[in-house]
């Protein structure tokens, strides 16, 4: 069974707009959960990370996620895209003792002009 | 080196042939890792290596897929007697443990295999 979930495949906003990712992990999972994004024609790297502390977390770029336990969540929002942060974006979580890092699906974001 | 560094960036093979991925890890990240990107399928882990050994392989396909990692450095995917629904884009990451025990992974470019 996926151990994240990621429940939209593509998600098209407009330029300006909010938009929210979607992002949810199994029990199974530790606290330990990641966004990272992919550029066309790039490879992966690290948007933002939660490990402990404050369940809110930024990124240098205006995005942010919530770490949400009751709804064992963490959606990634950004209040105002650019046409910039047109991108597939994936959550991770880290399960098992031995630090195993599984990805959900993907979700490809696309701002329209 | 600077990042991790994956070799071929592109390799076509026909059918039924041998192929070797190979990965060179971030000096001193004592964690790698293979994944496997396809079309509409996202990120599936293949196997994790914690130093030269193979804590978890699970994610490796069949019987045809192997992985071996040598001096907690660099490491080869091999996939024998390839098929067609091999063909998928290979990613490698590393990652130093920190205190934490949280990876925040390095990724490379990955190796784009296309079987005929």
């Amino acid at each position: 069974a996926q151990s994240v979930t990621q429940l939209d495949s593509q998600v098209p906003v407009f330029e300006e707009a909010p938009v929210e990712l979607r992002c949810n992990y199994s029990s199974s999972v530790s606290v330990y959960l990641f966004w990272y994004v992919q550029y066309p024609n790039q490879g992966l790297q690290l948007l933002l990370k939660y490990l402990s502390g404050s369940t809110l977390v930024e990124s240098i770029n205006g995005f942010e996620a919530e770490f949400n336990k009751s709804q064992t969540s963490f959606h990634l929002r950004k209040p105002s895209v650019h046409i910039s942060d047109t991108a597939e974006y994936f959550c991770a979580g880290v399960s098992g003792g031995y630090q195993k890092v599984t990805f959900g699906t993907g979700t490809k974001l696309q701002v329209i002009p | 080196g600077a990042g991790v560094s994956q070799s071929p960036s592109n390799k076509v093979t026909e059918k039924g042939k041998d192929v070797e991925l190979r990965c060179d890890p971030i000096s001193g990240h004592t964690a790698l890792y293979w994944y496997r990107q396809s079309l509409g399928q996202g990120l599936e882990f293949l196997i994790y290596f914690q130093g030269n050994s193979a804590p978890d392989k699970s994610g490796l396909p069949s019987d045809r897929f192997s992985a071996e990692r040598t001096g907690g450095s660099v490491s080869t995917l091999t996939i024998q007697r390839t098929q067609q629904e091999d063909s998928a884009v290979y990613l490698c990451a590393s990652s130093s443990r920190v205190s934490s025990g949280a990876n925040v992974l390095t990724f490379g470019a990955g190796s784009r295999l296309t079987v005929l």
